[in-house]
């Protein structure tokens, strides 16, 4: 079984639409939990990391639940330019040395 | 402020012969990873270090090795390069939970 896994997609949503990414990860013992833009061709970005208690930026809310080993991604109102890769990455226990990649979630925002 | 230098950033390589892939940071991060994408598989990890003198294999260490002999420098060295290394690699650094910065990434193409 894979560390992470993601929604495949790709997910084609209007303008103004409200979508949201799905991930499980495997190792209970994971501690830290991110995620990452990744623009064609292009290295990833963080986008943000995910608390326990939920945590929001902007349009972003990110989710964990540890019981279920589930992390989401919601954008609201999306732009053109959240079109991308997103990208769940989970730690193995509490080191930051090995982060584990999800093989990512296309998103296109069309006009 | 650089950030995560990588170079090459384009290399084409005969099968059979090394290289190193040259990786530097400038924000003093212990953690440093290098990475692989390919098509479909998402990124995985070669190699890590948690400080200076200290790496450790990741999910495809086989036919790639690592030092870091100094916290900024993490090079990667390709021992005899085969078509099945042909990919995107990528370098990161951290400091903390807040995830990895990632350099613009070395092309390499082995023929």
């Amino acid at each position: 079984r894979k560390e992470v896994e993601q929604d495949p997609g790709p997910f084609n949503v209007p303008e103004g639409a409200t979508v949201a990414f799905n991930c499980t990860y495997s190792n209970s013992a994971s501690q830290s939990f991110f995620w990452y833009r990744q623009d064609c061709r292009k290295e990833p970005k963080l986008l943000m990391s995910v608390y326990s208690s939920g945590n929001e930026d902007g349009r972003f809310t990110a989710q964990l639940n540890r019981a279920s080993q589930y992390i989401s991604l919601l954008i609201r109102d999306s732009k053109l330019s959240d079109s991308a890769t997103y990208l769940c990455v989970v730690t193995r226990g509490s080191t930051l040395g090995r982060l584990y990649f999800g093989r990512g979630t296309q998103l296109t925002v069309w006009p | 402020n650089a950030g995560v230098t990588q170079t090459p950033k384009f290399q084409v390589l005969k099968t059979g012969q090394s290289m190193t892939l040259q990786c530097a940071q400038d924000m003093n991060h212990e953690y440093m990873s290098w990475y692989r994408q390919d098509p479909g598989m998402g990124l995985r990890l070669i190699h890590y270090s948690v400080g200076a003198g200290i790496t450790d294999q990741g999910e495809v260490p086989n036919g790639y090795n690592v030092s870091r002999s100094t916290t900024e420098d993490f090079p990667l060295r390709l021992l005899s390069a085969a078509p099945s290394q042909t990919s995107v690699y990528f370098c990161a650094s951290s400091s903390n939970r807040d995830g990895y910065t990632f350099g613009s990434g070395t092309r390499l193409t082995v023929v």
